[in-house]
């Protein structure tokens, strides 16, 4: 079954600080895709970044990066210069074969 | 402004109740999927489905059936609910286009089997 794996089950971090949170995956299709989405504690899930497989660029929106590494099966969201309101929890997802597949999420807070 | 609209936010129901929780979609999407959101889980598939009339099992489909009879509408079913199965539930589709990026997600419904 498909897995995705977030270690991280929560962090701190001081404003202004970037920010990586970690994501594996498992699949060993050569096609699928990769999204990031961020669930404050009024509970919609708002969509943050995508990566193709087939991307040779890693997929940036804004203060989002997204660091794909494909080899080691990771693609990991970093988020610059850090701001109160990015304090949520985060999922990583993997959609393969229109089946879409998240984490266990990370629960990221930002220090004033 | 694409919408994915689920039917309560919140629901209390009784153990042994048969339970329904709609969602439907405007966006003509192909796919749609059933999560349901426990602390410290994360979101897991319950069941998805890929067309009219067609579903797959997720991860976790014991205790739950479905039900697609039109592309913009999918039903989750609680044939006798359980207390374990309360939880926030959530809905969201895709479009079904190869690279085509996002899930649309509904509001979610918190249900609690008492």
């Amino acid at each position: 079954a498909q897995k995705i794996t977030q270690t991280q089950p929560g962090m701190f971090v001081q404003e202004k600080e970037a920010v990586t949170l970690d994501c594996t995956y498992d699949t060993s299709d050569q096609s699928y895709g990769l999204f990031w989405y961020k669930q404050p504690s009024s509970g919609e899930m708002i969509f943050l970044i995508y990566q193709g497989s087939y991307d040779e660029q890693n997929a940036t929106e804004g203060r989002y990066s997204l660091n794909f590494q494909k080899a080691r099966k990771s693609a990991n969201l970093v988020i610059s210069a850090s701001q109160l309101g990015d304090s949520a929890m985060y999922f990583c997802a993997e959609n393969r074969d229109d089946k879409i597949i998240f984490g266990k999420g990370t629960r990221l807070h930002i220090l004033p | 402004d694409v919408k994915v609209t689920q039917s309560s936010r919140y629901l209390v129901k009784r153990t042994g109740e048969k339970v329904f929780l709609e969602c439907v979609q405007d966006m003509d999407h192909e796919n749609m999927f059933w999560y349901r959101q426990d602390p410290g889980l994360g979101l897991r598939l319950i069941y998805f489905s890929y067309d009219v009339k067609m579903k797959e099992k997720g991860d976790i489909p014991e205790g739950y059936s479905v039900s697609r009879e039109k592309k913009e509408r999918f039903s989750l079913i609680l044939e006798s609910a359980s207390t374990n199965q309360t939880s926030m539930y959530l809905c969201a589709s895709t479009p079904g286009v190869t690279g085509v990026t996002e899930a649309f997600f509904g509001q979610g419904t918190r249900l609690t089997v008492v």
